[in-house]
């Protein structure tokens, strides 16, 4: 079956401009988490949506946020975007909110300039 | 959130078995034990999860101390492919989100 998609794979963006990112998660799955990956911090956690509802939320400000619409798939938005938002940005899916484990996509690589 | 503690790196040589240890002495009764691994230029992957027995899959096995306090991933006979982070995570059933260490990264010796 096929895997969590995320897309686009590379970005380029400017200072203040805004972005969105997509995942479409493993069909069935109803848990979509997303994650930002720097050399510095690590992973980080976002978000997570189940069933179209924000369950979970990372410590970020709010220029990040997302959805998930009725097919489960999801969409992460970054407004007034900034040097520092530089990153791999992950996402993963889950049937059940990860009592089996996730299933991570390849991530987007956001580049801001 | 519970923390794990786990080695920086730590290397092996190709076809040996692997031990990668994870300290987690503040885990609570409900918590599960994750271990994910990312390679390079990829996603993290699912490994193996347990609660308080040892579960072995095709990828590896995860020894729990009876105290809960520490666990150890077995990977029975590394290759070449298997240099990658590995992480391990405590997290409940009740919908706590994964919180990532910094991982261990395993290389891998020809």
């Amino acid at each position: 079956k096929a895997g969590v998609t995320q897309t686009p794979r590379y970005l380029i963006k400017t200072r203040g401009q805004q972005v969105t990112l997509s995942c479409s998660p493993i069909s069935g799955h109803r848990s979509v988490s997303w994650y930002q990956q720097t050399p510095g911090q690590g992973l980080q956690f976002l978000f997570e949506y189940f069933s179209e509802t924000q369950r979970n939320k990372g410590n970020f400000p709010g220029r990040f946020s997302g959805r998930q619409f009725s097919n489960s798939r999801s969409e992460m938005n970054v407004s007034t975007l900034e040097l520092g938002d530089s990153a791999l940005y992950l996402c993963a899916s889950s049937y059940d909110r990860g009592t089996y484990g996730y299933t991570f996509g390849s991530g987007t690589r956001l580049t801001v300039v | 959130d519970a923390k794990t503690t786990q080695p920086n790196s730590m290397e092996s040589n190709e076809e040996e078995p692997v031990h990668l240890p994870c300290n987690h002495s503040t885990i609570s009764g409900t918590d599960y034990i994750h271990w994910y691994r990312q390679l390079p230029s990829q996603g993290p992957e699912y490994v193996i999860h347990g609660l308080t027995s040892n579960v072995n899959n095709r990828m590896a096995s995860l020894a729990i101390a009876e105290d809960r306090k520490s666990s150890t991933l077995i990977l029975h006979r590394a290759t070449l492919r298997d240099a990658a982070v590995y992480y391990c995570i405590l997290r409940d059933n009740y919908g706590q989100n994964f919180v990532f260490g910094p991982g261990t990264r395993l290389s891998v010796l020809p």
